[in-house]
This record gives C-alpha cells, sequence and structure tokens, in this order.
C-alpha cells in the first residue's frame, strides 16, 4: 500500500522554467493538499481539493496552479519558478475535508530554484 | 499565518527521558492535531484532540489542551533514539477548515 506518492523527489531549476509537481494517493481519498515547508514556517498550504472536480486556494497560492486530473491525482504546476519558490512541497491527502480528519503526506520534493 | 507555535524550537534529551513540547494557538479550535516528521521525510500522524477533551494518551505520548490559555502539550515518555524528529501541532477551526501547522519543535534523544 503506496499512501501517497510524489514525484520527482528532487528538482533543480532556473528562474523563469515551468514545472509540474506530480502527486497520486490510492487510499480512495476525496480530498487532497499541497503544502510547502520552510525552515522554521511550518507548513502553509498553497492549495487544496476537497473532492473532485473542486479546487480552491489556501494561504500561499500565488505564482501556482493545480489540477485535479481525477480522484487519485492532484498535480501542482510552477508557470514560471523564482527563487522565492525554493522549498520542500508536500502533497497530502485526507478522507474529506472537515474538521479533525487526519492528513497522510508523501515524502516530499525539495525544489531549488537558482 | 501560523496558528499554531511550538516550544522549544529545539529539544535535546538523553534516552529513557521524558520529552515535553507546547503549542500555543490563537483562535478558537475544532481539533488539535499532533503530527511527527522524520529527516527528509513527510508529515506522520500522531494524535487528535478535541476541543471538548483535556487529556488523551496514546502509547507513549500524551496530550493535553486547555482551551482556555489555547495551549496544548505533547509529553512522550521514556524516550528512545527513534523518537528524534520534528514535532508539529496542527489546528482547525478557522471559516475553511483548513489545517494549520505550526513551525515545530526539533527533538533530538541521544542514546
Amino acid at each position: 500500500n503506496a499512501g501517497v506518492t510524489q514525484t520527482p523527489k528532487f528538482q533543480v531549476l532556473k528562474t523563469g522554467q515551468s514545472m509540474t509537481l506530480q502527486c497520486a494517493q490510492d487510499m480512495n481519498h476525496n480530498s487532497m493538499y499541497w503544502y510547502r515547508q520552510d525552515p522554521g514556517m511550518g507548513l502553509r498550504l498553497i492549495y487544496y481539493s476537497a473532492s473532485e472536480g473542486t479546487t480552491d486556494k489556501g494561504e500561499v497560492p500565488n505564482g501556482y496552479n493545480v489540477s485535479r486530473l481525477n480522484k487519485r491525482e492532484f498535480s501542482l504546476r510552477l508557470e514560471s519558478a523564482a527563487p522565492s519558490q525554493t522549498s520542500v512541497y508536500f502533497c497530502a491527502s485526507s478522507a474529506n475535508r472537515v474538521p479533525g480528519e487526519k492528513l497522510f503526506f508523501g515524502s516530499g520534493t525539495q525544489l531549488s530554484v537558482l | 499565518s501560523q496558528q499554531g507555535e511550538e516550544d522549544p524550537q529545539a529539544l535535546s534529551i538523553q534516552e529513557g527521558e521524558n520529552a515535553t513540547m507546547n503549542c500555543s494557538y490563537k483562535t478558537s479550535i475544532n481539533n488539535l492535531q499532533w503530527y511527527r516528521q522524520n529527516s527528509g521525510r513527510g508529515l506522520v500522524h500522531l494524535i487528535l484532540i478535541r476541543s471538548n477533551e483535556r487529556e488523551k494518551h496514546s502509547g507513549r505520548l500524551r496530550v493535553t489542551l486547555d482551551t482556555s490559555k489555547k495551549s496544548s502539550s505533547l509529553l512522550i515518555t521514556a524516550s528512545r533514539a527513534a523518537d528524534t524528529a520534528s514535532y508539529f501541532c496542527a489546528t482547525d477551526g478557522n471559516a475553511g477548515n483548513m489545517l494549520t501547522f505550526g513551525g515545530g519543535t526539533r527533538l533530538m534523544v541521544k542514546p
């Protein structure tokens, strides 16, 4: 049982380049999330998808787009990468988006933008 | 903006000792969760405590919640080297029921 799988694990981009981070879950969860983690900042929510077919902005959505491709997959796209987007990105899922639901996380993507 | 703030930011103890981490938050919550993150890995859910609960146990973990002080504590008893990790509190209760994470406590347990 893989849980939440993210690809790639590492990526180096030049300023202005674009890329897509992929995330898939095999737990039949309805809700999926993208977070970024910066030193000393905890995790900040970028975008989430409460259910298939819906996406909403989180706390720090600027510079990102997302696609809920189907129930399993939720991708995060950087259209024009900036050094401020250097971070570790985590995808997570939960059965639903209701209070008290626990999140299941992928192992992260370490992104460096030069 | 961060809802939860963990204290201390870093903690170093010997194996067998107890480790206590604290979390303070700013606004009313429905629930508070604690997560562990091993180096280079994603977060793993440890325990959830609801706003109407004051204490909860799970194995060597004990969580308390004081809603009047807007604070929670995580106690790990008889710590082991394998407990070395970062620990995060996360709260919900805002308008969008978003789970908001604190900055974490880095725990090192020396063998």
